[in-house]
């Protein structure tokens, strides 16, 4: 029973690039989450999403940052025109059900800006 | 935004010792939640705790959840290498609002 997949493991941007960062929850689960770490820091809540649905992005900064979970095919983070600040650890988890439920991490997608 | 506070940020303990680490919040949390992340990994999830009061084991590992509701300390007993890592606690609100995170205990064993 593979577990939450994210890639690549390891992502390297110049400012003013875009990256994508996918995610794969497990299998049978459909809530995906989106966290950041900075370094020596604690995960930060960016996003909550349902196939085909935002649920809540409270924690997504206003511009650049956009994610989707498609009917078909990984969740995507996109990160428009990175500045060096965007530099961290993006982690994705899954959920079978609802959020309350318990969560389960990938490996995470450590970017890097130049 | 809303954070918990974790201490120590870091202890370094000798093979075999007892280890204490305690989160707090101003707020009151209806959910306690403590996470292992290793170099380079994901969090992986060690216990959650859902009562006030609630005291959980895992293995070497038990967990309280304040009586308050605004604490939860993590013990690990007897000590082993294989538990260096950054202990996370994570909190949630309420049913229906995102886990906020502690920044992390430190933990380092020496054999």
């Amino acid at each position: 029973n593979a577990g939450v997949m994210q890639n690549p493991r390891h992502l390297v941007r110049r400012r003013g690039q875009e990256a994508r960062l996918r995610c794969s929850p497990m299998k049978g689960h459909s809530h995906v989450y989106w966290y950041r770490q900075l370094p020596e820091e604690g995960l930060k809540f960016m996003v909550y999403l349902q196939k085909e649905n935002i649920i809540d992005e409270s924690g997504m900064p206003k511009e650049r940052f956009s994610a989707e979970f498609p009917k078909e095919g990984p969740s995507i983070l996109r990160i428009q025109q990175v500045v060096r600040g965007d530099s961290a650890a993006y982690f994705c988890a899954s959920s079978p059900l609802s959020w309350e439920e318990t969560q389960y991490f990938g490996p995470g997608t450590r970017l890097l800006v130049l | 935004g809303q954070q918990l506070n974790q201490s120590p940020q870091s202890m370094f303990i000798q093979e075999g010792e007892d280890v204490s680490m305690n989160c707090t919040s101003s707020s009151i949390f209806n959910t306690w939640l403590w996470y292992k992340q290793d170099p380079g990994e994901g969090p992986v999830l060690l216990i959650a705790l859902y009562k006030a009061g609630e005291l959980t084991s895992n293995g070497r590992l038990t967990a309280q959840f304040g009586i308050t509701r605004k604490d939860s300390f993590l013990n690990i007993s007897a000590s082993i290498p294989s538990d260096v890592g950054i202990y996370f606690c994570a909190g949630r609100k309420s049913g229906n609002t995102p886990l906020v995170f502690g920044k992390g205990t430190r933990l380092s064993v020496i054999a």
